[in-house]
């Protein structure tokens, strides 16, 4: 069964350095998003993308966040100047337009 | 404003004792209503899917229902490999929208 898969599985940053999370989705789903968990909170929507560009966007997606489809098939969450609140699961998810099917997630720990 | 609620927040069940799990939801335009089992450390597994109220699926031990208001994740006969957090999640307006998920409910089953 096709699934959404994501790298690193963990990643560990300094303050202030720039990350880029990846995720390699099923190759023939529509919709792109990228979600994130805060240790024992919900999952909180971040941003999704569909036809190579953002179609909605969360308040939490500000000027530190973007996201690109550099080669067609991977899908990039870039967190610029990483802060200590932006520890959290990050996940990616893509649908064909009905169900998300989600990956496994990326632990981001910024020390 | 959209949102989702889930109760009980845990929930502690020995094997063979079924139950039941809410969701309230108030949502503008219902596009779908969304179960996911999480395990910890990992990413939310789809479920079911529900679309209007009166629709019921079944897997295994799990039985979903929606109601204009609520979903009930129902579990008869409980095994230990049925603990999880299980999240709720709604669609609204249309296809392909972000996921707006509840807190979860956390199950621990016990022999």
């Amino acid at each position: 069964e096709p699934e959404v898969t994501q790298t690193p599985s963990h990643q560990v940053t300094q303050m202030g350095q720039e990350v880029i999370l990846r995720c390699v989705p099923i190759s023939n789903h529509l919709y792109f998003y990228w979600y994130r968990q805060i240790l024992g909170q919900k999952v909180e929507f971040l941003v999704s993308f569909y036809n190579n560009e953002i179609s909605e966007k969360s308040e939490i997606f500000d000027d530190q966040f973007s996201v690109e489809r550099p080669d067609g098939s991977n899908f990039t969450l870039k967190i610029r100047s990483t802060k200590l609140e932006d520890s959290a699961m990050y996940f990616c998810a893509d649908s064909a337009g009905r169900e998300a099917f989600f990956g496994q997630g990326t632990r981001l720990t910024v020390v | 404003e959209d949102q989702v609620t889930q109760s009980p927040e845990a929930l502690r069940l020995q094997e063979g004792e079924s139950s039941s799990l809410n969701c309230s939801y108030t949502v503008s335009g219902l596009r779908g209503l969304f179960w996911y089992r999480q395990d910890p450390g990992k990413g939310p597994e789809f479920l079911f899917t529900l679309y209007s109220a009166g629709e019921e699926k079944e897997k295994e031990r799990l039985k979903a229902t929606l109601t204009k208001k609520e979903s009930f994740l129902h579990i008869t006969a409980p095994k230990p490999e049925d603990s999880a957090t299980y999240l709720c999640a709604v669609r609204r307006d249309q296809a392909g929208t972000a996921l707006i998920f509840g807190k979860g409910t956390t199950l621990s089953v016990s022999s």
